[in-house]
């Protein structure tokens, strides 16, 4: 089984602040890291899939770099609000069906 | 809309009881996933299939059984061999050779009467 580790479990920001988070994975046998946002009482939304090297994706203020040779990622929010109170997780992809192991998340609250 | 569906969303099940969760969906995804999530933890998969009338098991099958007699559908039962099957459970689905990221369904929360 993959072990895909999420730092810090929870995290508290005032609005306005820029955090950021970090998964690390094994990089061995690695195919693609996946981001996700999930809300209270809705289903998981998909933020990126990311595979290579250096890869660095961008959807409004979220970002994400990708290193696939140390086996990190980082997630970027600039200028929370409150709606960007969510659960954030990661999962690598493998093997030939490309299932997913996921790390057990990030909790961020964002104060007003 | 496309999505998938996830039903019931509230299920209880009373000891030495099978039950089946159900997951539909309509997005012509070809490969289907069933996690669980327990408190504090991550989504851990449970069975997956890639094509109709194949399924493999994820990290954590036993109790749980799955069938893919069509492609938009992908329900899960849980046994009463599941000793602790008190949980939230998601069904996801994608084209996994595409790079898509995986859709997911709204969700069952299954607890034991």
């Amino acid at each position: 089984i993959l072990n895909v580790e999420q730092s810090p479990q929870s995290l508290h920001v005032q609005e306005g602040d820029s955090t950021n988070f970090t998964c690390s994975f094994p990089s061995s046998n690695f195919y693609a890291l996946h981001w996700y946002r999930w809300e209270t009482a809705k289903s998981p939304e998909a933020l990126f899939v990311m595979t290579l090297n250096g890869d660095e994706k961008k959807k409004g203020r979220i970002s994400a770099t990708l290193n696939t040779k140390e086996g990190y990622s980082y997630l970027y929010i600039k200028g929370s609000q409150p709606e960007d109170s969510a659960t954030y997780l990661c999962a690598s992809s493998s093997g030939s069906a490309r299932q997913l192991t996921f790390g057990s998340g990030t909790q961020l609250t964002v104060l007003p | 809309d496309g999505g998938i569906t996830q039903s019931p969303k509230y299920l209880f099940r009373k000891e030495g009881q099978n039950v089946t969760l159900s997951c539909e969906q309509n997005l012509n995804h070809d490969a289907m996933y069933w996690y669980r999530q327990d408190p504090g933890q991550g989504l851990r998969l449970i069975y997956y299939s890639q094509i109709v009338n194949d399924f493999q098991k994820g990290d954590i099958a036993e109790g749980y059984s799955v069938s893919r007699e069509k492609k938009e559908s992908f329900p899960l039962t849980v046994t009463s061999a599941q000793k602790n099957p008190t949980a939230f459970y998601l069904c996801a689905s994608t084209n996994p050779q595409a790079n898509q990221p995986q859709h997911f369904g709204d969700g069952t929360r299954l607890s034991i009467l």
